[in-house]
């Protein structure tokens, strides 16, 4: 099956610095990928859509210049916080869909990013 | 936008009991499909409902849609402690965006 793996699993950064995290689909070519936020006991909240070759499209109250995506190539999105602050601690989680936007969302194992 | 509400919010049961969550959409879907997390882990894909009133089962899950598509619900027979977590429901619009739902957190007591 399809496989959506995500890196740093965990990454604690100081205040001000810029964190990095890449989304890699291993076994299938995706041409679009989500980016996806979840605090302590919340749902996931979708931060942006992330497209292939093009700019993502950010949901709305997501600050574009502090959260970088970039979609280069086929199998890859980074999701770039920078300047983190505390308040940008959270569980942040990518996803893709095989194929078809009817298909099931496949999702990494998230990074959970704490500033402190 | 679209929005996906979800209840309820806590379900605590004792073993053996049933469980039935249930989400509404404010806006037509065109699919809906539910999500387990486990405390600490990542959403793990259950199912996708694509048909209008569809029902589909997984042993003791039974999940359906809504005849307008607008609901949906996932219901568990008989609990038991693996079935712990929370889980979501997302609905599916028609440009592929899915919006989740707040999710219920189930509790099974041994």
């Amino acid at each position: 099956g399809a496989v959506v793996s995500q890196h740093p699993s965990w990454v604690i950064c100081k205040s001000g610095t810029s964190v990095k995290i890449e989304c890699r689909s291993l076994d299938f070519q995706a041409t679009t990928m989500f980016w996806y936020r979840q605090f302590p006991k919340q749902s996931l909240m979708l931060m942006a859509t992330s497209n292939e070759g093009s700019k993502a499209t950010y949901e709305q109250g997501v600050e574009k210049d502090k959260f970088l995506i970039n979609h280069a190539s086929l199998t890859l999105s980074t999701l770039t916080v920078t300047s983190a602050h505390p308040e940008d601690s959270s569980f942040y989680i990518c996803s893709a869909y095989l194929g078809q936007t009817n298909n099931p969302l496949h999702f990494g194992n998230g990074t959970r990013l704490t500033v402190t | 936008g679209q929005q996906v509400m979800q209840i309820p919010q806590y379900q605590h049961v004792q073993e053996g009991e049933d469980f039935t969550t249930y989400c509404n959409s404010s806006t037509t879907l065109s699919n809906i499909q539910w999500y387990k997390q486990r405390p600490g882990g990542h959403p793990v894909f259950l199912i996708q409902l694509v048909k209008s009133g569809e029902v589909k089962k997984q042993k003791r899950l039974t999940f359906q849609f809504g005849e307008a598509k607008k609901n949906s619900s996932l219901h568990i027979t008989a609990t038991q402690t693996t079935d712990v977590g929370t889980y979501f429901c997302a609905g599916r619009d028609n440009a592929g965006k899915s919006t989740f739902g707040d999710g219920t957190t189930l509790t099974v007591k041994p």
